[in-house]
Formats: C-alpha cells, sequence, structure tokens
C-alpha cells in the first residue's frame, strides 16, 4: 500500500516570500514517482512538478522546486516569490512502479494556501 | 486541443436513480481514470484504464462501472445513486511513460438527493 500525509490543512504566506509545503509519504515499492498538483477555486486540478526517486537532482520547474528527502520519505514543494494567484489548495500524491501495475496514483489530502498582500 | 472533456459538469439524481458520467479525451492517452473528490480526503482512485478494453478497480469502485470501448472514451456508470455517492468527479488522462502526469478534465459535480 501507499500513503501520502500532507499535515498543514492551511498555511498563509505574505507575497514575494518563499514557503514550502509539506508531503511525506509511504510505499513498500522500489521506484515510484511523486507529483503536485495545484486546485485553484475553480476547481481544475494543474500539474505542478514531477520528482521520481532515482532523479539525481531535485525537481524544478520555474517557481516551483522539490526538496526530496527519500531518506526521509519527505517531498516538500517550494514556491518561492509568492504570488496572489498562487491562492489555491495543493496536492501531494505519488504513484509506485508495482502498485496497481503503475498506474494508481495516491493523493494526499492537501494544503489550502493563502497568500496575502 | 480540448484535452480532457467531462459531461456534465453538474448534476442532481434522486436516491436510486443511474446515470453515466461522460469522459472522453483526443490525446490518444492509453491510461484513463475517474476519482472522487470529498472534503477533507482529496481524490480517491475509482476505477482505471491501461487501454481500450481493459479496466481494474481503483480504491473505492463499490457502487461504480466503467467500460473502455475505445481509446477515447471511458464513461463512469453510477447503478443505483446513493447519498454518498454526492461528490465531485474528476476524469484523468495520461500517455505512457511512468514519469508523465495525469491530465484531469473539470470535473463533474454530482448530488445524490
Amino acid at each position: 500500500a501507499q500513503k501520502i500525509t500532507q499535515t498543514q490543512p492551511g498555511m498563509f504566506v505574505q507575497e514575494k516570500e518563499a514557503v514550502t509545503l509539506d508531503c511525506t509519504y509511504d510505499t513498500s515499492d522500489p521506484s515510484y514517482g511523486l507529483f503536485w498538483y495545484k486546485q485553484p477555486s475553480s476547481g481544475e486540478m494543474i500539474f505542478l512538478i514531477y520528482q521520481g526517486s532515482y532523479d539525481q537532482q531535485n525537481a524544478t520547474e520555474g517557481r516551483y522546486s522539490l526538496n526530496f528527502q527519500k531518506a526521509r520519505k519527505s517531498a516538500n514543494l517550494v514556491i518561492s516569490a509568492s504570488q496572489l494567484g498562487d491562492s489555491a489548495m495543493y496536492f501531494c500524491a505519488m504513484r509506485g512502479i508495482l502498485t496497481g501495475g503503475g498506474n494508481k496514483l495516491t493523493f494526499g489530502t492537501g494544503t489550502q494556501l493563502k497568500v496575502e498582500l | 486541443n480540448a484535452g480532457v472533456t467531462q459531461t456534465p459538469k453538474f448534476q442532481v439524481l434522486k436516491t436510486g436513480q443511474s446515470m453515466t458520467l461522460q469522459c472522453a479525451q483526443d490525446m490518444n492517452h492509453e491510461y484513463m481514470s475517474w476519482y472522487r473528490q470529498d472534503p477533507g480526503m482529496g481524490l480517491r482512485l475509482i476505477h482505471y484504464s491501461v487501454g481500450a478494453g481493459i479496466t481494474d478497480q481503483g480504491e473505492v469502485p463499490n457502487g461504480y462501472n466503467v467500460s473502455r470501448s475505445t481509446t477515447e472514451d471511458f464513461p463512469l456508470r453510477l447503478l443505483s445513486a446513493a447519498p454518498s455517492q454526492t461528490s465531485v468527479y474528476f476524469c484523468a488522462s495520461r500517455p505512457t511513460g511512468f514519469h508523465q502526469p495525469q491530465h484531469f478534465g473539470d470535473g463533474t459535480r454530482l448530488s445524490i438527493l
């Protein structure tokens, strides 16, 4: 079984500041991928960033970066220079190579981020 | 590109009614999935398909049926709606490749009275 834990139900950050959203995971799969999605109030799911368990470097995508610590089983999302448009729900998710033939994406419960002026 | 298209966007049903949520993608993706989103619980996988003619159960399959007769379409059927199935339903697709992310539709908000 695989599990994602997001312990911060809500976060506040000042505009232009950086913020870290926490994600820990548990899996017995030898290889897995970690994904972050953004869900604004309009409801759509937007893919942000991907980290493979065997990737040598932490993933980066524009203002998004992933602080991946494999030994601690954590994959925290860092948003730099926060903007008002970053206010949204953020979900961490994982897919294991062996779980459901590599087709089951398991989500955490999400973190609601509010960016303030 | 239209991407992943879900219809309808909103639906209200009475307990015991049946209905089909439609999902179509125009990206020629092999993998398609259905999720439900409930407050405080994230998204949970209902059923998924790895190609036409092949489907499998996810975490919460009870009360739902799926079929995949074409690559493009992956409808979700509620056989006898129950209030516990009140939720927002998302369809998603992705191409081959373990690192590939899911592309989501805009969701269907379903209320069962």
